[in-house]
């Protein structure tokens, strides 16, 4: 079945500095690339979605100055949280969607920011 | 804005009975999802529903799909402690958006 392998798993870093998320779809060609903030006890919370070669579409409330979606190919997606700070700490998982229409879910990132 | 609504939001179940979850979604949708997430982890596919009248089943969990009513639900036959984890029900339509999850735990 269609994979999509998502890193790392789980990321400390320090207040005022920058992570990189990477979703990768392994067998498949993701034509959309849907990306989920979760807090602890919540439900997931879409922040952008991005199409291959065309800038991201952010959620409103998003920053799209901090948290930074590149999709250069059909096969990869990065997110990257600027100078991030404590209340960025969050589960993100990242979801591709395949010329199928089908969903595909990686297996999330846990940011602590300390 | 396609908004879902999903009840209850805790769900304490004894072992063998039965329970539902429901899931309403505000918009025409393409297709329902229903996920299991444990605590730490992604989200596990259990059911997508593609049309009015959907059933779909997998051991003790069935879902089923009202598009009329724009309403599905997750029964649960005879509960059993390896059930117990967060359940979402998903909609989409251009995106995909997320109930709000139900917490189940299963006590003997």
């Amino acid at each position: 079945g269609a994979v999509v392998s998502q890193h790392p798993s789980w990321v400390i870093c320090k207040s005022g500095t920058s992570v990189k998320i990477e979703c990768r779809s392994l067998d498949f060609q993701a034509t959309t690339m849907f990306w989920y903030r979760q807090f602890p006890k919540q439900s997931l919370m879409l922040m952008a979605t991005s199409n291959e070669g065309s800038k991201a579409t952010y959620e409103q409330g998003v920053e799209k100055d901090k948290f930074l979606i590149n999709h250069a190919s059909l096969t990869l997606s990065t997110l990257t949280v600027t100078s991030a700070h404590p209340e960025d700490s969050s589960f993100y998982i990242c979801s591709a969607r395949g010329q199928d229409n089908g969903y595909t879910f990686g297996s999330g990132t846990r940011l602590t920011v300390v | 804005e396609l908004k879902v609504e999903q009840n209850p939001l805790f769900l304490s179940m004894q072992e063998g009975k039965n329970y539902t979850i429901y899931c309403n979604y505000s918009t025409t949708s393409d297709r329902l999802y229903w996920y299991r997430q444990d605590p730490g982890k992604s989200l596990e596919s259990l059911f997508v529903l593609l049309s009015n009248g959907a059933v779909k089943q997998e051991g003790r969990l069935m879902a089923s799909l009202d598009t009329k009513a724009r309403l599905s639900t997750l029964h649960i036959t005879a509960a059993v402690h390896d059930l117990s984890a967060t359940y979402f029900c998903a909609v989409t339509s251009w995106d995909m958006r997320f109930g709000a999850g139900t917490r189940l735990t299963v006590k003997p």
